[in-house]
């Protein structure tokens, strides 16, 4: 089956920690990103990528970090200078040589830290 | 970035009902998605529409480039439907969606 995969779903952590979220696509896109929704609102990106070994900061990239050595993979990192890191964070990828940007989205991982 | 503005924020319908859902830019866009969030997160694609208009099944969209807005109607709708909708768009000359705050719906049997 073709998609994008999201592990874990949920993840606890206490305050002080960093912690990796994992993001795999066998749609061979191009373009990945990262997104963070926070409770009654819409998504604002934290990252994106169009090719290997290049990515870009979006709105909201304090305290995050991502890196890109492979085209199926787009591993996230909060670390703890992200000051609210409580949030539900969606993964994204897209075929930038097809419908420019329509993006196709993974099932999320819950981030709970305490 | 641009302002994306959904409207209404809170819909509740009848089963069978229809609705439209209005989508609003600060400035001009050349890619406009629709999605549906079910209860469980999952972000499911709906249309893929920066003009004009496409239908699939019950679903149908438009939009009007020139002036900025989308709409989405769902026809007969049923208490799968709920959930929240958003739309996104790109700006002209940039790389990355701007989504709304979506419309919740809640479709009542």
């Amino acid at each position: 089956d073709g998609g994008i995969t999201q592990s874990p779903k949920y993840l606890f952590r206490k305050e002080g920690q960093n912690v990796t979220l994992s993001c795999e696509q066998n749609l061979n896109h191009d373009a990945m990103y990262w997104y963070r929704q926070d409770p009654g609102q819409g998504l604002r990106l934290i990252y994106y990528s169009q090719i290997v070994n290049d990515f870009q900061k979006g709105d909201i990239a304090e305290g995050y970090s991502v890196s890109r050595e492979k085209k199926e993979s787009f591993p996230l990192t909060v670390t703890s200078a992200q000051k609210n890191p409580t949030a539900f964070y969606l993964c994204a990828s897209s075929n930038t040589r097809r419908a420019a940007y329509e993006q196709y989205f993974g099932p999320g991982t819950r981030l709970t830290v305490t | 970035g641009i302002q994306v503005e959904q409207s209404p924020p809170d819909l509740i319908l009848q089963e069978g009902a229809n609705s439209t859902l209005r989508c609003n830019f600060s400035d001009s866009v050349n890619n406009l998605q629709w999605f549906h969030q079910n209860p469980w997160g999952q972000l499911i694609n709906l249309f893929y529409i920066p003009s004009g208009t496409k239908q699939n099944g019950r679903l149908s969209a438009t939009t009007v480039a020139t002036e900025r807005y989308s709409l989405l109607y769902i026809s007969s709708s049923q208490t799968t439907d709920s959930g929240v909708y958003f739309c996104a768009g790109v700006k002209t000359g940039a790389n990355n969606l701007f989504f709304g705050t979506g419309t919740r719906l809640t479709v009542i049997p």
